[in-house]
């Protein structure tokens, strides 16, 4: 089935630094995919998108690119903020039993010193 | 326009009760989702509603059942709690084609089991 691999953190970084968070999918069909920020104590907000190849999502100085090739979507930031610290999902949605439930990676932890 | 409202926000209940959670979509949106994230974890699509009706369910066993109503908003009820129900459960909210516009979240309601 469906699935999400995102690498496993925590990542820490210091301010201004360089950020990727990798994440790789399978899907068997044509999947959209999603950056989702979970900050401490609040629910998800959806922070980017992707519906299809070679699309490019990009907000608040994020950026992924959604690369069929390599069937990954890895996120991307020139320099970090402390303000970024926080759990960073990777996800994806595909066409289900007529629904379009998201398929999740685990997580990844972004703590940024300042 | 209004976000997704989720009620209570935390919640704690003794094995074998019962619970229900309750969740107000946005505006404009007509579908609602169920997750369960469990701590350190990426959520788990617990079922969806469309028209008052589910419209796909993940891998929960019948103890957990939901309901939708008119106005698009919705309950989650759980039965026989069990200490792993311990989670907290977000519920989303979207436009049919939730594959492209991606979801909406609320802040979720963590519940503890005792």
């Amino acid at each position: 089935g469906d699935s999400v691999t995102q690498m496993e953190g925590p990542v820490t970084l210091s301010e201004e630094a360089f950020l990727t968070i990798n994440c790789t999918y399978t899907a068997t069909g044509y999947p959209s995919l999603f950056w989702y920020v979970q900050y401490p104590g609040e629910g998800l907000q959806l922070l980017l998108k992707a519906t299809k190849a070679d699309d490019k999502g990009s907000n608040k100085g994020f950026e992924a690119t959604y690369r069929k090739e390599t069937t990954s979507f890895h996120l991307e930031k020139g320099s970090v903020q402390v303000s970024d610290s926080a759990v960073y999902f990777c996800a994806l949605s595909d066409v289900r039993d007529s629904n379009y439930q998201l398929i999740w990676g685990a997580g990844t932890k972004l703590i940024i010193k300042p | 326009e209004t976000g997704v409202t989720q009620s209570p926000t935390h919640l704690i209940k003794t094995r074998g009760q019962q619970v229900t959670l309750r969740c107000s979509s946005q505006s404009g949106h007509n579908t609602v989702s169920w997750y369960q994230q469990a701590l350190g974890q990426g959520p788990q699509f617990i079922f969806q509603y469309y028209r008052e009706e589910e419209n796909g369910r993940g891998n929960f066993p019948p103890r957990f059942s939901g309901l939708q109503f008119p106005n698009y908003s919705s309950e989650l009820n759980v039965n026989a709690l069990e200490l792993d129900d311990s989670a907290l459960y977000l519920c989303a909210s979207s436009r049919k084609t939730g594959r492209d516009y991606g979801y909406t979240f609320g802040s979720g309601t963590r519940l503890t089991v005792v």
